[in-house]
């Protein structure tokens, strides 16, 4: 089957611009995640859909970061405007059904930088 | 509140050595699940295994096997043999009925030839 696809791979933009971030689950996972990965920690979860309603945004900062996920398929992630503690790698992930127990599957991330 | 610790930062061994990583978790949750996921130098997180916390039997899968004791809230992470596609950063997880999966900071493991 093919796996999360995210785009783009890579971005780097100036403090104060915006940027997009993409994502593609695997066909008929109903769980959609974005982490945020800070070099050297461990990802940090931001924004988890249910289909397209969101379950736990708690973690988004929402002055500044915000997501969607039309139609319950892909989902986009934006961020405006950046600043520079956001440079981190942020992963897309999504899982067959909503629960504790189920293993995440994940794209290969797209690595923003910051200047 | 949930929490992950792995202690290792880095871990470097020589080729065909036996390795564990060690995880401590916290939960006051009495059902929950615990994960193993690697990520490679590609950046993907692939998931490794997953543990609910009623079932405390050791797996082995291959050269990998993993040792969860709820008396100490360790889930460790065992490579026999290590070889060097081992090499990556190893995250250890925790997942309760919140629904929001805690990571820990992982363990950069570097096998030498």
């Amino acid at each position: 089957e093919a796996g999360v696809a995210q785009s783009p791979r890579y971005k780097i933009i100036e403090k104060r611009q915006s940027v997009a971030f993409w994502c593609n689950p695997i066909s008929g996972h109903a769980t959609l995640y974005w982490y945020q990965q800070i070099l050297g920690q461990g990802p940090k979860l931001l924004i988890q859909f249910q289909n397209n309603g969101v379950v736990d945004d708690s973690q988004l900062p929402k002055d500044r970061f915000s997501a969607e996920r039309l139609k319950g398929v892909d989902s986009t992630l934006k961020i405006q405007p950046a600043k520079l503690e956001d440079s981190a790698v942020y992963l897309c992930a999504s899982s067959v059904v909503y629960g504790a127990g189920s293993p995440l599957h994940f794209g290969n991330g797209t690595r923003l930088t910051v200047t | 509140a949930q929490k992950v610790t792995q202690a290792q930062t880095e871990i470097s061994v020589v080729e065909k050595e036996d390795v564990t990583l060690d995880c401590v978790y916290e939960t006051r949750d009495t059902t929950y699940y615990l994960f193993w996921y690697k990520q490679p130098p590609s950046g993907e997180l692939v998931f490794l295994i997953r543990r609910n916390s009623f079932d405390e039997q050791n797996e082995i899968s291959g050269r990998y096997s993993w040792n969860f004791q709820k008396s100490t809230s360790s889930f460790n992470f065992t490579i026999t043999a290590s070889q060097v596609v081992d090499s990556a950063v190893y995250f250890c997880a925790l997942g309760t009925r919140a629904q929001k999966l805690v990571f820990g900071q992982g363990t950069r493991l570097t096998i030498n030839p």
